[in-house]
């Protein structure tokens, strides 16, 4: 089946240090990932995503590559500011159009 | 350029009873898809709607309805609320079911 796992949260951050929310996923067919961030009290947003195996996909100074072999789709950022602060999804949309998310990370950045 | 709108925001219910949420997908979308988000959790698919069908459906018992009208604004219906009903309800649209979907800022449900 289709199923995402991502890193536990809280995580907390000085600003400007580096970043990364692991990611794996399982999927049958050959999914699409994305990256979603929900600000408090508001929907989510979509940050990034790769459709293909080795797809980079960035926005914002994020990054994350679609990598088949370890069926990983980590999210990294080389600075984070506190307005990065927020609840961070993976996600997958394989076969059929619904998407499988994680849990969720929470990220707080401190000046 | 208006995006996903969803009404209302907040809604605090009675267990036992109904409730109707509504989602009007962004400008030139024709499906649009419903999640559940409880609280610390992930959204769960419940069902997507495509020319005014349920086209694909997820893990949720049948007191979970939907309904699609001809200008693709959709409707998410709950019947005989249980308190584990309590959650974000998430609308999302997309065109012809492509791989990106626009999300709308939610209904908070509490049913108490």
């Amino acid at each position: 089946g289709n199923s995402v796992t991502q890193m536990e949260g809280p995580v907390t951050l000085s600003e400007e240090a580096f970043l990364t929310i692991n990611c794996t996923y399982t999927a049958t067919g050959y999914p699409s990932l994305f990256w979603y961030v929900q600000y408090p009290g508001e929907g989510l947003q979509l940050l990034l995503k790769a459709t293909k195996a080795d797809d980079k996909g960035s926005n914002k100074g994020f990054e994350a590559t679609y990598r088949k072999e370890t069926t990983s789709f980590h999210l990294e950022k080389g600075s984070v500011q506190v307005s990065d602060s927020a609840v961070y999804f993976c996600a997958l949309r394989s076969t059929g159009n619904q998407f499988y998310f994680g849990t969720g990370t929470s990220l707080t950045v401190i000046p | 350029d208006a995006g996903v709108t969803q009404s209302p925001t907040h809604l605090i219910k009675t267990r036992g009873q109904q409730v109707t949420l509504r989602c009007s997908p962004k400008s030139g979308h024709d499906t649009v898809s419903w999640y559940q988000q409880a609280l610390g959790q992930g959204p769960q698919f419940i069902f997507q709607y495509y020319e005014e069908e349920e086209r694909q459906r997820g893990n949720f018992p049948d007191r979970f309805s939907g309904h699609q009208f001809p200008n693709y604004s959709s409707e998410l219906n709950v019947n005989a609320l249980l308190l584990g009903d309590s959650a974000l309800y998430l609308c999302a649209s997309s065109l012809g079911g492509g791989p990106v979907a626009f999300f709308g800022q939610g209904t908070r449900l509490t049913v108490v």
